[in-house]
């Protein structure tokens, strides 16, 4: 069954470094997510992509983050630095276009932990 | 009013309760609800989509209710293996901007034998 995968699964760094989260989504999905869960709290939207474009982004995701889909199949969530209160762990989603992106269930990955020192 | 509000939990119920969770969302423009269920530090994992005419899924049934705002999920003959936490998760998205999931806060479920 395909599943979407994210690297690394645990990052560590220090304030104020830069970081990359990768994932490579579903092959035939067209609309990728990203989303983050606070230790002890929900998960909460990012940001939406589609058609190498942002669709939709949340008031988190501030101008220090940014995403790309550099080649066909990897999509990633930079960091450009980091805070503490950016540690979390952070999913990648991808959906297909069957219905349309709000009706179609969104798949996600096992997530990459990010703790910031 | 939170985006996606439910029960607190936790519920501790003994292996073939049946239990009941319980959800409200604010945004009636909603166009797609769903139970996800999130095993500890692992990601959320589809369990059922929420339909209108209210949907069954073996052990599983789920609700909606459009007028009231209100989601809801059964479980049956509850197993051990059902442990976990259930996500309430209502997509507001739109066709131009593409799909957002809101979660909610997610109520923990622990099956005892």
């Amino acid at each position: 069954e395909p599943e979407v995968t994210q690297t690394p699964s645990h990052q560590v760094t220090q304030m104020g470094q830069e970081v990359i989260l990768r994932c490579v989504p579903i092959s035939n999905h067209l609309y990728f997510y990203w989303y983050r869960q606070i230790l002890g709290q929900k998960v909460e939207f990012l940001v939406s992509f589609y058609n190498n474009e942002i669709s939709e982004k949340s008031e988190i995701f501030d101008d220090q983050f940014s995403v790309e889909r550099p080649d066909g199949s990897n999509f990633t969530l930079k960091i450009r630095s980091t805070k503490l209160e950016d540690s979390a762990m952070y999913f990648c989603a991808s959906s297909e276009p069957s219905g349309g992106p709000f009706t179609d269930t969104q798949y996600f990955g096992p997530g990459t932990r990010l703790t910031v020192l | 009013r939170k985006e996606v509000e439910q029960d607190p939990g936790p519920f501790n119920v003994p292996e073939g309760a049946t239990v009941a969770f319980n959800c409200t969302y604010s945004n009636s423009a909603s166009q797609s609800f769903f139970w996800y269920r999130q095993d500890c530090r692992k990601e959320p994992k589809l369990l059922m989509s929420v339909y209108s005419s209210g949907n069954e899924d073996g052990r599983f049934t789920a609700q909606l209710n459009r007028a009231s705002q209100y989601i809801s999920l059964l479980i049956r003959d509850s197993k051990l293996s059902d442990s976990a936490t259930y996500l309430c998760v209502v997509n507001t998205g739109s066709y131009n901007q593409g799909g957002k999931l809101i979660f909610g806060q997610g109520t923990e479920l622990s099956v005892k034998p």
